[in-house]
């Protein structure tokens, strides 16, 4: 009954690789989001899809690429990975562009970059 | 282990004892506050919000007090228990804006 899914749980590879996170979520909602957590704990948004469509895209490097086939998943590919793209990625969704309702969250994917 | 995270400002309580985590936000405009928990190795959990039109809402073992004037956020977890160790977040919607802002988080120690 696992509401926010994403895959995979951890992800070890090396400098100039490209690789993809995915995220499904069965809640129902039409709101997803990507947020990466660095060393410090601090979450902050990369990325918003409101039924398929990208309405937030903060200042992220595009060698991020979201991509959302349907409502209910949204993946992240990441180019030509570097040291710094090392942290926890965490995929969220909510009903509504986060108007009234909380933000639910997987249990994140750690990126180490090698 | 984990060793992120260790630089968190850090509460400190016994089991019982009833907590309490503040934090400051930036935008008087926001107008949704939401607090999360996050255990070790998991996302963020959701465990209250409250609107601007507010100061103060309770939920199971939790209130979520708001003051506007000052933009401080406060979360009271009452009789903590050792489960209740995480780290926990504010965050913060402004109007108009469509995300989250979440602030720097504090970890919540609970001693049996």
């Amino acid at each position: 009954d696992t509401a926010v899914s994403q895959t995979p749980k951890y992800l070890v590879t090396q400098m100039g690789n490209d690789k993809s996170i995915k995220c499904e979520q069965n809640l129902g909602h039409d709101t997803m989001y990507w947020y990466k957590q660095d060393s410090k704990k601090f979450l902050k948004i990369m990325f918003s899809y409101n039924n398929k469509e990208l309405i937030i895209n903060e200042t992220v490097p595009n060698r991020f690429s979201p991509k959302s086939p349907d409502k209910a998943h949204l993946n992240l590919h990441i180019n030509s990975l570097e040291l710094g793209d090392s942290a926890v990625y965490f995929c969220a969704s909510s009903q509504g562009i986060q108007g009234s309702s909380p933000l639910h969250f997987g249990n994140g994917t750690r990126l180490t970059v090698t | 282990g984990e060793s992120v995270g260790l630089h968190l400002p850090t509460l400190s309580v016994q089991e019982g004892d009833n907590s309490i985590i503040n934090c400051a936000y930036s935008n008087s405009a926001s107008d949704y506050f939401i607090w999360y928990k996050q255990e070790s190795g998991k996302g963020p959990q959701f465990i209250i919000d409250i609107r601007s039109n507010m100061d103060k809402r309770q939920g199971q073992r939790v209130t979520v007090l708001l003051n506007k004037t000052v933009k401080h956020l406060s979360l009271q977890i009452a009789a903590t228990q050792p489960g209740d160790s995480a780290v926990y977040f504010c965050a913060e919607r402004g109007i108009g804006f469509q995300k989250l802002v979440f602030g720097t988080g504090t970890r919540l120690l609970v001693s049996p």
